[in-house]
């Protein structure tokens, strides 16, 4: 399997402009997870989702973040107007539900790294 | 007060050395606690996973969970340069818990 697959790897904008993330996950995995990282904040979770429905969102910072999973094989983080405190990497990761006392691993893609000026 | 704290670092070592890297939590109700690894311009992957109090050792490394304390660490032997990295600890209470704690990450490097 090629991993967590995220597009694009870099993206430079200018503040208003609407970004979208994208990210394939593992073949397989049921649940999906954006994260966002920062030098200040270190990796927060934003949104995760389980068979394309979103679960929690409460780590989404602010109404100009959405995200949606239109199947289990492709998700999109969107910022609707960007602004230059949006700068981070943003990783997108996949899981499989555990089975007994099977592990909860999170795996992750190589992340998108944003610079809103 | 966050609820995992990591020191930053950076720590620099000589090829060789151990490396011992640590977290402290407030949350007597984690029971699960991993190590993640992550290279410099790469997504964080899993190094270790223990379950409640107790060491835990995958070849060069050696988990420590110590609950009372609420205290984990990470130990690397005969370290490399290819252990060059951030190290990210992350917890949980239930072994399903998708919405795991991480802490800040501390940023080793081992010099040749």
């Amino acid at each position: 399997d090629a991993g967590v697959i995220q597009s694009p790897r870099h993206e430079v904008t200018e503040m208003g402009q609407e970004v979208t993330l994208r990210c394939k996950p593992i073949s397989g995995h049921d649940y999906l997870f954006w994260y966002r990282q920062t030098m200040m904040r270190g990796l927060e979770l934003l949104i995760y989702f389980n068979n394309n429905v979103p679960i929690d969102d409460s780590g989404m910072p602010e109404d100009r973040f959405s995200a949606k999973m239109p199947n289990a094989s492709f998700s999109t983080l969107k910022i609707q107007p960007s602004e230059p405190r949006d700068s981070a990497v943003y990783f997108c990761a996949s899981s499989l539900r555990p089975l007994g006392v099977a592990k909860n691993i999170q795996y992750f893609g190589a992340g998108t790294r944003l610079s809103v000026l | 007060q966050k609820e995992v704290e990591q020191d930053p670092g950076p720590l620099s070592v000589p090829e060789g050395a151990i490396v011992s890297l640590n977290c402290t939590y407030s949350n007597s109700a984690f029971q699960y606690f991993m190590w993640y690894r992550q290279y410099s311009r790469k997504g964080p992957e899993l190094l270790m996973y223990t379950y409640s109090s107790g060491n835990k050792e995958d070849g060069r490394f050696t988990a420590q969970v110590d609950k009372s304390s609420k205290y984990i660490s990470l130990f690397i032997r005969d370290s490399q340069p290819s252990d060059s990295a951030t190290y990210l600890c992350a917890m949980s209470v239930r072994s399903n818990d998708y919405k795991l704690s991480f802490g800040a990450g501390t940023t080793v490097t081992v010099r040749a």
